[in-house]
Protein backbone atom coordinates (compact mmCIF):
# COMPACT_ATOMS: atom_id res chain seq x y z
CA UNK A 1 0.00 0.00 0.00
CA UNK A 2 1.07 3.61 -0.66
CA UNK A 3 2.77 5.70 2.25
CA UNK A 4 0.56 8.26 3.67
CA UNK A 5 2.07 10.72 5.93
CA UNK A 6 -0.13 12.32 9.05
CA UNK A 7 0.59 14.88 11.91
CA UNK A 8 1.85 13.23 14.85
CA UNK A 9 -0.84 15.49 17.18
CA UNK A 10 -3.53 17.44 17.45
CA UNK A 11 -5.63 19.46 19.46
CA UNK A 12 -8.99 20.48 19.71
CA UNK A 13 -11.62 22.11 22.22
CA UNK A 14 -14.86 20.87 22.78
CA UNK A 15 -17.64 20.95 20.26
CA UNK A 16 -15.34 22.78 18.02
CA UNK A 17 -14.52 21.22 14.49
CA UNK A 18 -11.37 19.12 13.86
CA UNK A 19 -9.32 18.81 10.69
CA UNK A 20 -6.99 15.99 10.27
CA UNK A 21 -4.78 16.22 7.00
CA UNK A 22 -3.50 13.94 5.40
CA UNK A 23 -0.74 13.56 2.51
CA UNK A 24 -0.39 10.84 -0.03
CA UNK A 25 1.50 11.98 -2.93
CA UNK A 26 2.27 8.44 -4.31
CA UNK A 27 -1.30 7.30 -4.43
CA UNK A 28 -2.53 5.33 -7.67
CA UNK A 29 -5.55 5.43 -9.29
CA UNK A 30 -7.17 2.42 -7.92
CA UNK A 31 -5.96 3.56 -3.96
CA UNK A 32 -9.55 4.23 -2.03
CA UNK A 33 -8.45 6.40 0.95
CA UNK A 34 -9.79 5.01 4.35
CA UNK A 35 -9.67 6.20 7.92
CA UNK A 36 -9.45 4.34 11.27
CA UNK A 37 -10.09 5.64 14.54
CA UNK A 38 -8.64 3.79 17.74
CA UNK A 39 -9.72 4.51 21.55
CA UNK A 40 -8.01 3.92 23.72
CA UNK A 41 -7.84 0.59 24.70
CA UNK A 42 -9.54 -0.90 21.91
CA UNK A 43 -9.31 -2.02 18.53
CA UNK A 44 -9.37 -0.37 15.97
CA UNK A 45 -12.69 1.21 14.46
CA UNK A 46 -14.22 1.94 10.34
CA UNK A 47 -14.51 5.95 10.38
CA UNK A 48 -14.92 6.70 6.31
CA UNK A 49 -13.35 6.10 3.07
CA UNK A 50 -13.89 7.34 -0.68
CA UNK A 51 -12.43 7.10 -3.84
CA UNK A 52 -12.75 10.82 -5.46
CA UNK A 53 -15.59 12.17 -4.43
CA UNK A 54 -16.72 14.06 -0.75
CA UNK A 55 -18.04 11.45 1.42
CA UNK A 56 -20.26 12.02 4.31
CA UNK A 57 -21.16 9.83 7.14
CA UNK A 58 -22.19 10.08 10.53
CA UNK A 59 -19.58 10.62 12.29
CA UNK A 60 -17.50 12.58 9.60
CA UNK A 61 -16.62 13.85 6.68
CA UNK A 62 -13.60 13.45 3.83
CA UNK A 63 -12.88 15.83 2.12
CA UNK A 64 -10.40 14.64 -0.89
CA UNK A 65 -8.27 16.86 -2.95
CA UNK A 66 -9.07 17.34 -6.59
CA UNK A 67 -5.49 15.91 -7.70
CA UNK A 68 -6.14 13.03 -4.50
CA UNK A 69 -2.75 13.60 -3.43
CA UNK A 70 -3.95 14.79 0.21
CA UNK A 71 -7.52 14.57 2.07
CA UNK A 72 -9.14 15.92 5.36
CA UNK A 73 -10.89 14.05 7.70
CA UNK A 74 -13.64 16.28 9.65
CA UNK A 75 -14.90 15.74 12.72
CA UNK A 76 -17.81 18.29 13.07
CA UNK A 77 -18.28 19.21 16.56
CA UNK A 78 -15.89 16.91 18.29
CA UNK A 79 -16.69 15.30 21.70
CA UNK A 80 -14.45 14.16 24.70
CA UNK A 81 -15.18 10.63 23.14
CA UNK A 82 -13.33 11.25 19.86
CA UNK A 83 -9.81 11.33 21.66
CA UNK A 84 -8.10 8.68 19.85
CA UNK A 85 -5.39 7.84 17.35
CA UNK A 86 -7.15 8.74 13.38
CA UNK A 87 -5.36 6.25 10.74
CA UNK A 88 -5.22 7.17 7.03
CA UNK A 89 -5.05 4.34 5.44
CA UNK A 90 -4.75 3.83 1.51
CA UNK A 91 -6.31 0.42 0.40
CA UNK A 92 -5.68 -0.86 -3.10
CA UNK A 93 -7.63 -4.08 -3.13
CA UNK A 94 -5.25 -5.59 -5.87
CA UNK A 95 -2.56 -5.48 -3.81
CA UNK A 96 -4.29 -7.22 -0.76
CA UNK A 97 -6.96 -6.78 1.84
CA UNK A 98 -4.45 -6.30 4.54
CA UNK A 99 -4.60 -2.56 6.22
CA UNK A 100 -1.05 -0.91 6.38
CA UNK A 101 -1.36 1.19 9.40
CA UNK A 102 1.06 4.15 9.87
CA UNK A 103 1.66 6.48 13.17
CA UNK A 104 -1.36 8.12 12.84
CA UNK A 105 -2.16 11.40 14.17
CA UNK A 106 -3.30 11.05 18.12
CA UNK A 107 -6.68 13.85 19.08
CA UNK A 108 -6.63 15.01 22.14
CA UNK A 109 -10.37 17.04 23.13
CA UNK A 110 -10.25 19.08 25.68
CA UNK A 111 -13.01 20.27 27.94
CA UNK B 1 -25.69 -7.55 15.90
CA UNK B 2 -22.41 -9.47 17.71
CA UNK B 3 -19.46 -8.10 16.48
CA UNK B 4 -15.73 -9.91 16.80
CA UNK B 5 -14.74 -11.19 19.88
CA UNK B 6 -11.54 -12.85 21.30
CA UNK B 7 -10.49 -14.37 24.10
CA UNK B 8 -8.51 -14.85 26.24
CA UNK B 9 -9.38 -11.03 26.69
CA UNK B 10 -5.50 -10.83 28.39
CA UNK B 11 -3.35 -13.50 28.66
CA UNK B 12 0.00 -14.10 30.85
CA UNK B 13 2.45 -16.62 30.39
CA UNK B 14 6.15 -18.16 30.98
CA UNK B 15 8.89 -17.44 28.30
CA UNK B 16 9.38 -20.85 25.89
CA UNK B 17 5.20 -21.65 26.84
CA UNK B 18 2.72 -21.99 23.94
CA UNK B 19 0.01 -19.92 23.54
CA UNK B 20 -3.26 -20.27 21.47
CA UNK B 21 -5.32 -17.12 20.65
CA UNK B 22 -9.19 -17.40 19.54
CA UNK B 23 -11.38 -15.33 16.99
CA UNK B 24 -14.80 -15.14 16.71
CA UNK B 25 -15.60 -13.14 13.53
CA UNK B 26 -18.75 -11.59 12.74
CA UNK B 27 -21.45 -14.56 11.28
CA UNK B 28 -21.01 -14.29 7.98
CA UNK B 29 -17.79 -12.63 7.38
CA UNK B 30 -15.65 -14.46 5.14
CA UNK B 31 -12.28 -12.69 5.63
CA UNK B 32 -10.85 -12.85 8.48
CA UNK B 33 -6.91 -10.96 9.52
CA UNK B 34 -4.93 -11.20 12.51
CA UNK B 35 -2.85 -7.75 13.22
CA UNK B 36 -0.22 -7.63 16.41
CA UNK B 37 0.24 -3.88 18.03
CA UNK B 38 3.40 -3.65 20.54
CA UNK B 39 3.99 -0.97 23.27
CA UNK B 40 4.25 1.84 21.94
CA UNK B 41 4.14 0.83 17.94
CA UNK B 42 1.88 0.88 15.50
CA UNK B 43 -0.52 -2.07 14.09
CA UNK B 44 1.52 -4.81 12.25
CA UNK B 45 -0.49 -6.94 9.73
CA UNK B 46 0.05 -11.15 10.75
CA UNK B 47 -2.18 -12.98 8.51
CA UNK B 48 -5.23 -13.19 6.37
CA UNK B 49 -7.70 -16.07 5.84
CA UNK B 50 -10.08 -15.80 2.98
CA UNK B 51 -12.78 -18.88 4.33
CA UNK B 52 -10.26 -21.47 5.54
CA UNK B 53 -7.27 -20.64 3.43
CA UNK B 54 -4.78 -18.14 3.79
CA UNK B 55 -3.82 -16.58 0.70
CA UNK B 56 -1.51 -14.06 2.69
CA UNK B 57 0.96 -14.85 5.60
CA UNK B 58 3.35 -12.33 5.07
CA UNK B 59 3.18 -10.78 8.18
CA UNK B 60 3.81 -13.93 10.24
CA UNK B 61 7.37 -12.83 12.09
CA UNK B 62 8.68 -16.41 12.69
CA UNK B 63 7.64 -20.11 12.44
CA UNK B 64 6.81 -19.75 16.18
CA UNK B 65 3.57 -18.05 14.89
CA UNK B 66 0.92 -20.62 12.85
CA UNK B 67 -3.08 -19.62 12.49
CA UNK B 68 -5.84 -21.46 11.22
CA UNK B 69 -9.39 -21.15 10.51
CA UNK B 70 -12.16 -23.63 10.42
CA UNK B 71 -15.58 -23.74 9.19
CA UNK B 72 -14.89 -20.48 7.28
CA UNK B 73 -15.35 -19.04 10.93
CA UNK B 74 -13.47 -19.47 13.70
CA UNK B 75 -9.69 -18.51 13.84
CA UNK B 76 -6.96 -19.85 16.35
CA UNK B 77 -3.83 -18.23 16.40
CA UNK B 78 -0.71 -20.17 18.12
CA UNK B 79 2.52 -19.19 19.48
CA UNK B 80 5.18 -21.52 19.86
CA UNK B 81 7.70 -21.25 22.69
CA UNK B 82 6.95 -17.84 23.35
CA UNK B 83 9.40 -14.78 23.93
CA UNK B 84 9.15 -11.73 25.42
CA UNK B 85 9.29 -9.70 22.24
CA UNK B 86 6.35 -11.76 21.63
CA UNK B 87 4.36 -9.47 24.44
CA UNK B 88 1.63 -7.57 22.56
CA UNK B 89 -2.24 -6.57 21.82
CA UNK B 90 -3.47 -9.23 19.45
CA UNK B 91 -6.36 -7.98 16.73
CA UNK B 92 -8.53 -9.92 15.42
CA UNK B 93 -10.56 -8.53 12.09
CA UNK B 94 -13.16 -9.60 9.76
CA UNK B 95 -14.75 -8.08 6.90
CA UNK B 96 -17.17 -8.80 3.70
CA UNK B 97 -15.55 -9.05 0.80
CA UNK B 98 -16.65 -6.17 -1.37
CA UNK B 99 -14.53 -3.69 -3.31
CA UNK B 100 -14.29 -1.42 -0.70
CA UNK B 101 -14.28 -3.98 2.17
CA UNK B 102 -14.42 -2.39 5.61
CA UNK B 103 -12.70 -4.39 8.42
CA UNK B 104 -14.49 -4.58 11.90
CA UNK B 105 -11.89 -5.18 14.86
CA UNK B 106 -12.36 -7.31 18.28
CA UNK B 107 -11.24 -5.45 21.45
CA UNK B 108 -7.67 -7.47 21.29
CA UNK B 109 -6.01 -10.46 23.23
CA UNK B 110 -3.53 -8.30 25.52
CA UNK B 111 -0.66 -11.28 25.57
CA UNK B 112 2.18 -11.03 28.28
CA UNK B 113 5.12 -12.51 28.12
CA UNK B 114 7.39 -12.99 31.57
Amino acid sequence: DAKTTQPNSMESNEEEPVHLPCNHSTISGTDYIHWYRQLPSQGPEYVIHGLTSNVNNRMASLAIAEDRKSSTLILHRATLRDAAVYYCILRDQAAGNKLTFGGGTRVLVKP
Amino acid sequence: GAGVSQSPSNKVTEKGKDVELRCDPISGHTALYWYRQSLGQGLEFLIYFQGNSAPDKSGLPSDRFSAERTGGSVSTLTIQRTQQEDSAVYLCASSFPDKEETQYFGPGTRLLVL
